[in-house]
């Protein structure tokens, strides 16, 4: 059990650049999440999967934000356009069918990204 | 919907002194409550959970928490802190009925210990 991973942990674009981050969960977790985590804040829920299909997106979400996980493994955030204020942390986490009964979540170490 | 309040923003302590972090929250629903850390740089790490059953309950690195229905409140404590406990730290919840899908999250305290 490797844990959560995530590529790149740090990303650094200009504003309007597009942006892509992996994210590979516990080896079969079926739930996967995405969250973002701005300076002196907690995380504030993204969005989630249940295996291949995204049950539940916040309103966070706009629509310059896209996110996938076509097999139902690891899963891709895009961010279209950056703006300013996507600067923050992005933390994905993943659960399985016992862990997420228990509404338990295993996080990985975050993608830093700064949009100058 | 359900919301978390951490009382505190930043607690400085000594080493060996004991602390006690706070967390209220409100639902008006059955909750399942939880305390992470987050040390620099790294992801969040669940320190201790209570899904129901005996109130206080013991987690890693000697930390315990404390589940109290009436006064809606899940605070943290630790008898002895060390140097190495200095970190952010997060209470969360989610609905009971709907375990599995996203965690609510207080902004954080950060404990600051000092020798």
């Amino acid at each position: 059990d490797t844990g959560v991973s995530q590529d790149p942990r740090h990303k650094i674009t200009k504003r309007g650049q597009n942006v892509t981050f992996r994210c590979d969960p516990i080896s079969e977790h079926n739930r996967l999440y995405w969250y973002r985590q701005t300076l002196g804040q907690g995380p504030e829920f993204l969005t989630y999967f249940q295996n291949e299909a995204q049950l539940e997106k916040s309103r966070l979400l706009s629509d310059r934000f896209s996110a996938e996980r076509p097999k139902g493994s690891f899963s891709t955030l895009e961010i279209q356009r950056t703006e300013q204020g996507d600067s923050a942390m992005y933390l994905c986490a993943s659960s399985s069918r016992v862990s997420g009964s228990r509404g338990e979540q295993y996080f990985g170490p975050g993608t830093r990204l700064t949009v100058t | 919907a359900q919301s978390v309040t951490q009382l505190d923003s930043q607690v400085p302590v000594f080493e060996e002194a004991p602390v006690e972090l706070r967390c209220n929250y409100s639902s008006s629903v059955s909750v399942y409550l939880f305390w992470y850390v987050q040390y620099p740089n790294q992801g969040l790490q669940l320190l201790l959970k209570y899904l129901s059953g005996s109130t206080l309950v013991k987690g890693i690195n000697g930390f315990e928490a404390e589940f109290n229905k009436s006064q809606t409140s899940f605070h943290l404590r630790k008898p002895s802190v060390h140097i190495s406990d200095t970190a952010e730290y997060f209470c969360a919840v989610t609905p009971a009925n709907q375990a599995g899908t996203a965690l609510i999250f207080g902004k954080g305290t950060t404990l600051s210990v000092s020798s």
